[in-house]
């Protein structure tokens, strides 16, 4: 079965800096991947789908980037409402998996 | 505006059946796949189940095939999980998802 994975499991950086969460897909998946970001209790928000395409209303502070099997995400300069976790999903054919997810807080 | 409404989540005992529902609105239902995502106490978003546009293609975590049964109406705009033989760890908030619309999540509880 395909799986996804991502790295690191979690980190903690300080307001303004670059932060780059990878994920990697366990067979090639072109560029069908997206990257939610999920606050405590909350639904999850849609950030980026196509692997680099910003949905609408999202900073422009996060990008993505990646095709085939491996996919990253970054955020440029680390605000404090960006403390969430952060999982990517494939969605090509089939399975919709998620990542295990990557847990960002503030140094 | 657009939106899925999750309902028919509740309590329910170890080995017993659910039924959620999820209606959409403000977006072409037929034209997306729709997915259930559950989401334990504590833990991460786990894809369930999927469903192509028509119906005619479904995909199951392993952990829930046999079990559950993933269908749509589109004439109704809606979509549906069957949970038989519920276990302690289907307990999760139950997500509707599709054409990168979310609904605010259905609970389900198994516990005796």
């Amino acid at each position: 079965d395909m799986q996804m994975t991502q790295s690191p499991s979690s980190l903690s950086a300080s307001v303004g800096d670059r932060v780059t969460i990878t994920c990697r897909a366990s067979q090639g998946i072109s560029n069908y991947l997206a990257w939610y970001q999920q606050k405590p209790g909350k639904v999850p928000q849609l950030l980026i789908y196509a692997a680099s395409t910003l949905q609408s209303g999202v900073p422009s502070r996060f990008s993505g980037s990646g095709s085939g099997t491996d996919f990253t995400l970054t955020i440029s300069s680390l605000q404090p409402e960006d403390v969430a976790t952060y999982y990517c999903q494939k969605y090509n054919s089939g399975p919709a998996t998620f990542g295990p997810g990557t847990k960002v807080d503030i140094k | 505006e657009v939106q899925l409404v999750e309902s028919g989540g509740g309590l329910v005992q170890p080995g017993g059946s659910l039924r959620l529902s999820c209606a959409a609105s403000g977006f072409t239902f037929s034209r997306n796949w729709m997915s259930w995502v559950r989401q334990a106490p504590g833990k991460g978003l786990e894809w369930v189940a999927n469903i192509k546009e028509d119906g005619s293609e479904k995909y199951y975590v392993d952990s829930v095939k046999g079990r559950f049964t993933i269908s749509r109406d589109n004439a109704k705009k809606s979509v549906y999980l069957q949970m038989n033989s519920l276990r302690v760890e289907d307990t999760a908030v139950y997500y509707c998802t599709g054409g990168w619309v979310w609904g605010k999540g259905t609970t389900v509880t198994v516990s005796s």
